[in-house]
């Protein structure tokens, strides 16, 4: 079974810094991926999602992500962070007709 | 707008009782699922459903059950049979198939009394 792997489990980020979001996947082929990011107490949204094709993905707020077969990576990008961005965010691929989540990263922005 | 809506947002149950939360998705998606989320775990998947009136289960059925009568609707009950149900609970919802993006509720948190 496909899986996903998030080696961060807490990312602390000031206001305005880059943001990197580290996620590797364990697949021979190449894999369809999703980012979802969860606001405290809501449910899970799309950031965006790899396909095929390009390697880097944009997604909304900003986000983007790069695929990385050499790597077996798919990391989450923000070039400049905004306080609304502390969240916890999944990485997650499909298995069959399942998504299987990484563990998550919560990520803390300081003024 | 169309989107999945999770009802109650709180839920408290009481030791032997038998609870249900409420799922309900106007997106027209064939797919729905169940998954439980507790702290540092992320989402476990406890049901899911391909199509009214099959569902299959996940990774952690034991002590939930589910309904697919209608495409719209995926209640899950929490039984008297899960001793740890306090955790919170997601639903979501996808095209038929494999490799779809899932469309989430906004959850609803169960507490025990």
């Amino acid at each position: 079974a496909q899986s996903v792997t998030q080696p961060d489990i807490h990312i602390t980020v000031s206001e305005g810094a880059s943001l990197e979001l580290r996620c590797n996947y364990s697949y021979g082929a190449t894999p369809y991926l999703f980012w979802y990011v969860q606001s405290p107490g809501q449910g899970l949204q799309l950031l965006l999602k790899y396909f095929s094709g390009d390697t880097l993905v944009q997604g909304i707020k900003g986000f983007e992500a790069e695929f990385k077969r050499s790597q077996s990576s798919f990391n989450l990008r923000k070039p400049s962070v905004h306080w609304s961005d502390a969240a916890e965010y999944f990485c997650a691929v499909p298995n069959d007709y399942k998504l299987s989540f990484g563990a998550g990263t919560t990520v803390t922005v300081r003024a | 707008d169309g989107g999945i809506t999770q009802s109650p947002k709180y839920l408290f149950r009481k030791e032997g009782q038998n609870v249900t939360l409420s799922c309900e998705q106007n997106l027209n998606h064939d797919a729905m699922y169940w998954y439980r989320q507790d702290p540092g775990q992320g989402l476990r998947l406890i049901y899911y459903s391909q199509i009214v009136n099959d569902f299959q289960k996940g990774d952690i059925a034991e002590g939930y059950s589910v309904s697919r009568e209608k495409k719209e609707s995926f209640p899950l009950t929490v039984t008297s049979a899960q001793k740890n149900p306090t955790a919170f609970y997601l639903c979501a919802s996808s095209r038929t198939g494999t490799n779809q993006p899932q469309h989430f509720g906004d959850g609803t948190r169960l507490s025990i009394l």
